[in-house]
């Protein structure tokens, strides 16, 4: 079964102060894996896909990686505009399996 | 371009009554999907459609239909509803293959009381 774990399950920063969200992954045949960002009370705005380990891209204030085990979202410098659930999602096996998402908090 | 489209933003139902969620876009995509998304569970698909004139079901199909009406719309039905459906449903539509970008829909809060 596919399984997609993220961690932490909240994170609170300062503004400016750089993190890491991780999204762990068990599939077999990875053809992509996605992440999302969520705003209270609308759908997932999408932000990156990532296709083979070691692959990276960038946007604003976020970088995502990959490895053939999990993938982090680097927040560089934040601002409290960035503040939202940010979900991470794999596609394998003719299916996407999206994970419980991360929190994000930046405080001025 | 509205994009993904879903009507209506809330809704409250009591146990046993029906309802249809309605879903439009106007990006000429081919795939289109219902998922429900409840505290502490990632995103679960209900049903998609491949195509217009198909439809298959996903993880939790029990309790829901659906109608592929066109290549723009694609509806959800709840025909008695039960407490268990008190979820947020996103609609998303996607060009080609999964691996395509998702669009999604901003959403029906629904209460089944």
């Amino acid at each position: 079964e596919d399984q997609v774990t993220q961690s932490p399950e909240a994170l609170r920063l300062q503004e400016g102060e750089s993190s890491s969200l991780n999204c762990s992954y068990t599939v077999s045949g990875l053809r992509g894996l996605f992440w999302y960002r969520q705003d209270p009370g609308k759908g997932p705005e999408f932000l990156f896909t990532l296709y083979s380990a070691g692959e990276e891209k960038e946007k604003e204030r976020l970088k995502a990686t990959l490895t053939k085990k999990e993938s982090f979202l680097h927040i560089t410098a934040p601002k409290p505009e960035d503040s939202a659930t940010y979900l991470c999602a794999v596609q394998a096996n003719q299916k996407v399996t999206f994970g419980t998402g991360t929190k994000l908090q930046v405080i001025p | 371009n509205a994009g993904v489209t879903q009507t209506p933003k809330f809704q409250v139902l009591k146990t046993g009554q029906s309802m249809t969620l309605q879903c439009a876009q106007d990006m000429n995509h081919n795939s289109m999907y219902w998922y429900r998304q409840d505290p502490g569970m990632g995103l679960r698909l209900i049903y998609y459609s491949a195509s217009e004139g198909t439809t298959d079901k996903g993880e939790v199909p029990n309790g829901y239909n659906v109608s592929r009406l066109n290549k723009r719309e694609f509806s959800l039905r709840l025909e008695s509803a039960a407490p268990s459906q008190t979820s947020v449903y996103f609609c998303a539509s996607i060009a080609g293959t999964l691996t395509d970008t998702q669009y999604f829909g901003p959403g029906t809060r629904l209460t089944v009381l």
